[in-house]
């Protein structure tokens, strides 16, 4: 059965930091893995969607990358800004690619001006 | 080209009560999944419809719970005789492509959060 678990829960970081939020996942077995942002209240943006084929996508200052033999993802973000304080959602969608994505419980995010 | 549009995006219900939540897919996506969210934790999948179909409800409470996606119209996610275990966000979210193909992209919907008092 496939879990997903997020590190660390929370995190605050000066303005213009460098940081990597983590995924595990305990099957390598994925069609894909896709990364969110939730803002409070709101409801989930994506971010960066991975195939089982690859290894790591970019967008602006974000970078995901998949190493399914390690069971892990990270997403890196670069000089970080308030504006990206948010919860950062992880989900790992099963073969055969179902839409049954299995979330994380998130990493909620606080960046400091 | 507007989103998952969800409504209402907050509803206050007492204990017995029903519930019910509208979801429009974005234009063009013809696949509807509901997911739950409960407080302080992630989100759950429910069921997953086609227009008029049923595809796969092995998320979905077996008892009060129901989800149907008509021919004309949005989806609705129906949760009868309300209890507090019941508060939580559901959301929507669709894709244009039949599960198992494409890039399996999902688009999400701002949710609806319902209360039970």
């Amino acid at each position: 059965k496939q879990e997903v678990t997020q590190i660390p829960a929370a995190l605050s970081v000066p303005e213009g930091e460098n940081l990597v939020l983590n995924c595990s996942f305990t099957d390598s077995a994925i069609y894909n893995l896709q990364w969110f942002r939730q803002d409070p209240g709101k409801g989930l943006t994506s971010l960066l969607l991975i195939q089982s084929s690859q290894r790591e996508q970019t967008s602006g200052r974000l970078n995901a990358s998949l190493d399914k033999s390690s069971g892990r993802s990270t997403l890196y973000i670069a000089a970080s800004q308030p504006g990206d304080s948010a919860t950062y959602l992880c989900a790992a969608n099963p073969p055969p690619g179902t839409y049954k994505y299995i979330f994380g419980t998130g990493t909620r995010l606080k960046v400091l001006a | 080209n507007a989103g998952v549009m969800q409504n209402p995006r907050h509803l206050v219900r007492r204990r017995g009560q029903e519930a019910r939540l509208r979801c429009s897919p974005m234009k063009g996506h013809s696949h509807v999944y509901w997911y739950r969210q409960l407080p302080e934790e992630g989100l759950k999948f429910m069921v997953y419809l086609q227009k008029e179909n049923i595809i796969d409800e092995s998320g979905m409470p077996k008892e009060r719970f129901s989800a149907e996606f008509p021919k004309e119209g949005p989806s609705i996610l129906r949760i009868q005789q309300v209890v507090r275990g019941d508060s939580a966000a559901y959301f929507c979210a669709s894709s244009p492509q039949v599960a198992g193909s494409g890039t399996g992209e999902l688009f999400f919907g701002e949710g609806s959060r319902l209360t039970v008092l």
